[in-house]
């Protein structure tokens, strides 16, 4: 298993503007998860992108995955307040998940 | 759908005590339930792999004497943390694993934070 490296470890917007945060792995993945977690909360499973698609949508939310450069990133457009917390990527090679730092958004309203 | 419960929430207990965690998949059977440690400010540390029917592997540095895992059912793993002390004190997240296809999803639940005095 392997974790992922988020950049920036912070990133803090005004409400309204898009959020990007940017996900870098090692080795290949089956599949690669976002996650958010609410300063003292669980985690909330947002997005999960399989090895053979390059971008996925749900919502506000926008992933692209890049498997030769081995990278991901997650797009949050027109951001609110409720959007602050922290953001995880995860890839995926089966088994157990193994976390990075994340990375912090504070979106002021 | 794919709900992941603890119990409890929160505890405060004493040092030398010991206390009992559970962690339910309430709409699906996890075939795998994870746990993780957090401390503040930090990421989340994988503690050990539960499998029902089986002993948990536990990760490099996690005693598991002191922290011990049963996994009864498809859908309860519990974690005790025996002679509790206050460098236990830590934020504690579940998770089970949904098999879907050929992916695997893990849904978390929503922590249980220990204060040992």
């Amino acid at each position: 298993s392997q974790q992922g490296e988020e950049d920036p470890q912070a990133l803090s917007i005004q409400e309204g503007e898009n959020a990007t945060m940017n996900c870098s792995y090692k080795t290949s993945i089956n599949n690669l998860q976002w996650y958010r977690q609410n300063s003292g909360r669980g985690l909330v499973h947002l997005i999960l992108i399989r090895s053979n698609e390059r971008e996925k949508h749900s919502g506000r939310l926008r992933v692209t995955l890049d498997t030769s450069k081995k990278s991901s990133s997650l797009l949050i457009t027109a951001s609110r307040a409720a959007d602050t917390a922290s953001y995880f990527c995860v890839p995926n090679q089966g088994g157990k998940l193994i976390f990075g730092q994340g990375t912090e958004l504070s979106v002021k309203p | 759908g794919a709900v992941v419960s603890q119990h409890p929430s929160w505890v405060i207990c004493k040092s030398g005590t010991s206390v009992k965690i559970e962690c339910r998949s309430l709409d699906f059977q996890a075939t795998t339930m994870f746990w993780y440690r957090q401390f503040p400010k930090q990421s989340l540390m994988l503690m050990a792999t539960s499998n029902e029917g089986s002993k948990a592997t536990y990760e490099q540095g996690v005693e598991k004497d002191k922290f011990l895992i049963n996994h009864a059912s498809l859908t309860l793993s519990t974690l005790t943390v025996t002679s509790a002390h206050p460098e236990d004190s830590s934020f504690y997240i579940c998770s089970g694993t949904l098999q879907l296809g050929s992916y695997e999803t893990q849904y978390f639940g929503p922590g249980t934070r220990l204060l040992v005095l």
